[in-house]
């Protein structure tokens, strides 16, 4: 079975600090697409940031990135220079070669003034 | 652009009741792929459409559909709804050309209440 798993249910951080959010996961497939996104009290599912499996090289957007180990099998997420706006419920998700997203049960991530 | 909208945004229903929720993808948006959040959860997908096709289906049972439209709109139907029905409903839209790991963009949802 193809599982995703996110540890952190909360985590809270001083504005400007840097966070890091865990996912790992499980899965049999080689080539697979992985993807933050956050979901703020408004509802809607945001794309944070999105890493090809087949690619070395870490992704980065902005004060966004993400340190993909694939033999881990970890996915987690960085965020530099946190600000009030990135208070949210981040979810990873996998793309596993199929039509569907598979999520974890997400972090919900509160920045402090 | 305009991004993925969904209505209505909120809806209560009773049980056994039937519910229709809507969906329009991006503009050149050709799949569109539906997903239940139950509070506290991610969400969990339910369909998705391609050129109006049905091209997968979660673990949800008979009594949810699906269809899209030429335009490329979907409605997702709910029949005999159930308490455990309550949720979030995500819609996301992705091109559609035929790489089935495409990032998907979504809506704001419709939450559905069932009392």
């Amino acid at each position: 079975a193809q599982t995703v798993t996110q540890s952190q249910p909360e985590m809270s951080v001083q504005e400007a600090e840097t966070v890091t959010l865990s996912c790992t996961y499980d899965t049999s497939e080689n080539n697979y697409y992985l993807f933050w996104y956050k979901q703020p009290p408004s509802r809607q599912m945001i794309l944070v940031i999105r890493q090809e499996a087949y690619k070395q090289q870490n992704a980065t957007e902005n004060r966004f990135s993400v340190n993909f180990q694939k033999a881990a099998k970890s996915f987690s997420l960085k965020i530099s220079d946190s600000q009030l706006g990135d208070t949210a419920m981040y979810f990873c998700a996998f793309n596993f070669g199929n039509e569907k997203l598979t999520f974890g049960t997400g972090t919900r991530l509160t920045i402090i003034p | 652009d305009a991004g993925v909208t969904q209505s209505p945004t909120h809806l209560i229903k009773t049980r056994g009741q039937q519910v229709t929720l809507r969906c329009s993808p991006i503009s050149g948006h050709k799949s569109v792929s539906w997903y239940q959040q139950v509070l506290g959860q991610g969400p969990q997908f339910i369909f998705q459409y391609y050129e109006k096709e049905e091209r997968g289906r979660g673990n949800f049972p008979d009594r949810f559909s699906a269809r899209q439209f030429p335009n490329y709109s979907s409605e997702l139907n709910v029949n005999a709804l159930l308490l455990g029905d309550s949720a979030l409903y995500l819609c996301a839209s992705s091109k559609g050309t035929g790489v089935s790991q495409e990032t998907q963009y979504f809506g704001p949802g419709t939450r559905l209440l069932v009392l």
